[in-house]
């Protein structure tokens, strides 16, 4: 079963604007990830925080975390073309054992 | 530095067939994980291995099975292929604490007529 759910699950911007993800969880994790797909292929690990971090940054990213929410957003700016795609937030409950996904949000990035 | 490798890319079997995927991890990584994503949804865990045993499973029925070979490489199982198995499979790899997270292969599509 799925984690929890992102919002909005599509979302269509124009190139140079900015995108903001949304992602719920349901349980005390270890930390959460986010991850893109492109057309159905393999998953791409973009960025991972840890429970007791409440942002960080990876170049055009930033992610921030709500333990108290069980929430995460996901913030792209400047935004391409080439971040069309669908992304995934995952949860990792400690104990290396297995990441659960969310539903995903496809992003469009219109020229 | 090869990522994650599965094979083959695409299959396509009939309704009570056998299937075997295959997966070889990162370098340096010896846990490998196994996901099915069916279309429009996020990936769903099946299972996990590392020392060549299964250390987690998900909520699939024993028709799915795997192995892990010395080499870190791991296979998937699937007996009695139904309609419904009918997915893109997903093969991860990391350490065993995955403190930097998980490298994903490109997957092998199945369809099952």
């Amino acid at each position: 079963s799925q984690q929890g759910e992102e919002d909005p699950q599509a979302l269509s911007i124009q190139e140079g604007e900015n995108a903001t993800m949304n992602c719920s969880y349901k349980t005390s994790i270890n930390n959460l990830q986010w991850y893109r797909q492109n057309s159905g292929r393999g998953l791409v690990h973009l960025i991972l925080i840890r429970s007791n971090e409440r942002e960080k940054h990876s170049g055009r990213l930033r992610v921030t975390l709500d333990t108290s929410k069980k929430s995460s957003s996901l913030l792209i700016t400047a935004s391409r073309a080439a971040d069309t795609a669908s992304y995934f937030c995952a949860t990792d409950r400690g104990g290396g054992n297995k990441l659960t996904f969310g539903t995903g949000t496809q992003l469009k990035v219109e020229l | 530095d090869a990522g994650v490798t599965q094979s083959p890319t695409h299959l396509i079997k009939t309704r009570g067939q056998q299937v075997t995927l295959r997966c070889s991890p990162k370098s340096g990584h010896d846990t490998v994980s196994w996901y099915q994503q069916a279309l429009g949804q996020g990936p769903q865990f099946i299972f996990q291995y590392y020392e060549e045993e299964e250390r987690q499973r998900g909520n699939f029925p024993d028709r799915f099975s795997g192995h892990q070979f010395p080499n870190y490489s791991s296979e998937l199982n699937v007996n009695a292929l139904l309609l419904g198995d009918s997915a893109l499979y997903l093969c991860a790899s990391s350490l065993a604490n995955p403190i930097y997270g998980y490298t994903f292969g490109s997957g092998t599509r199945l369809t099952v007529v």
